[in-house]
Parts: C-alpha cells; structure tokens; sequence
C-alpha cells in the first residue's frame, strides 16, 4: 500500500516571496500524484495533477509541482505567493491500478504581507 | 454545473440517534467515496464503492455503513453516533480516467 509524507506541517511565507511545500510518497507500484487545496470553511478543489508524460506539472493559481521518481518527491511550488493562497494543502497518491486516494495530513500555508 | 452535493452541511446529534448524510453526484461518475477529517489527522477513507452494489471498506470504517443503489447517490450511514465520530465528513467522486475526485463541500458532524 502507498503512503504519503508531508514534511511541513505549517509553512509561514511573506506575501510575494516563493514558496515549497513538500511532499514525499512510498509505493511499490506506479502512482498518480495529486495536490488539493482547501480555503477555510471549503471543501477541497484539485490544484495539479501528474497522471504520466512531463514531469513538470502546472496548475490553477500559478502553482506547478515536479513528480521526481528517484525521490519518490512531488512537491508543490508556487514563485509569488499572495494572500488568497493562505489554505491547507494536501497532496495524495492513488496507485495507478486502482481508485482509492491516500492524503497526507496536509500543510498549512500562512501568507503575511 | 458538475458537483457533488452533501446534506447536511451542519449536523448537531446526540449519541446513539441513527443518522444519514446524503452524497449525490451528477458527473455519472463510477467511483464514489467518503472521508473523515480531523486535525493533525488528514483525511482518511471511510468506505468507497467502485460502482452500483459494489462497496468496500477503507481505513476507517468502524461504526459507519453506506449503499450504492444507484450510480449517483452514496449515503453515509451513522447508526448509533459516539462523540468520536465528531468530525468533517466529505464525500468525493471519480472518473475511469482517475481526472482528480470531486469532492463535496463537506459535513461537519457534532455528536453530543
């Protein structure tokens, strides 16, 4: 079974600054990788997703994340953080064979001007 | 509008009264699944199905049921609610083509 490690519980960044917010996973098998967001008192809205082809995925927002195989890494980067991207992310892996989708325990993103 | 659409949005209960959360999805999507969220926890998977009558149990599946009737709807079942089951509930839908789950705008549930 795959899991998911999110490194940073809570990452505090001044608003305009880049930010990373990292994401480890562990399978034995070939995975499709996922970022979530969600805006308080929300549900969760899909970021980015890497399914196969480029590495490099961009998303809604301005975020973009690089599935890196050899680290078993897809970490979410965004170049210019504003105020509104103050949410708590998740990422999540689903084995490609299957449907069931295993989250991290999320990150909390806190912009400050 | 594609959505997944959960009632109630709020939920204040006693323990032990049998309670449904309704989940209704208008994508005709085959999977369907539940989730429960708490601090410092994430979310983790109640039950999920992969299509009408086909239902299995994910992480946490104690003291819930669900039913897949049709291919639109999934309810979750609480039938006799603890306290520890006050939490954020979600429930979330899927493709074959696995585009990202959809996700309801969730349940908060207070079991007193």
């Amino acid at each position: 079974a795959q899991s998911v490690t999110q490194l940073d519980s809570q990452v505090p960044v001044f608003e305009e600054a880049p930010v990373e917010l990292r994401c480890n996973y562990s399978s034995s098998v070939s995975v499709y990788l996922f970022w979530y967001v969600q805006y308080p008192n929300q549900g969760l809205q899909l970021l980015l997703k890497y399914l196969s082809g480029s590495t490099l995925v961009k998303g809604i927002n301005g975020f973009e994340a690089e599935f890196n195989k050899s680290q078993t890494s897809f970490h979410l980067r965004k170049p210019s953080v504003h105020i509104s991207d103050t949410a708590e992310y998740f990422c999540a892996v689903s084995e490609n064979s299957g449907y069931a989708l295993n989250f991290g325990k999320g990150t909390s993103l806190l912009v400050t001007p | 509008e594609a959505q997944v659409t959960q009632n109630p949005r709020y939920l204040i209960t006693v323990t032990g009264k049998k309670l449904t959360v309704t989940c209704s999805q208008n994508m005709n999507h085959e999977y369907m699944s539940w989730y429960r969220q708490d601090p410092g926890l994430g979310l983790r998977q109640i039950y999920y199905s992969m299509n009408v009558e086909v239902t299995d149990k994910g992480d946490v599946p104690e003291g819930y049921k669900v039913s897949r009737k049709e291919k639109r709807n999934f309810p979750l079942i609480l039938e006799s609610p603890s306290p520890n089951q006050t939490s954020l509930y979600f429930c979330a839908s899927s493709d074959r083509e696995r585009n990202g789950y959809t996700f309801g705008s969730g349940t908060r549930l207070t079991v007193v």
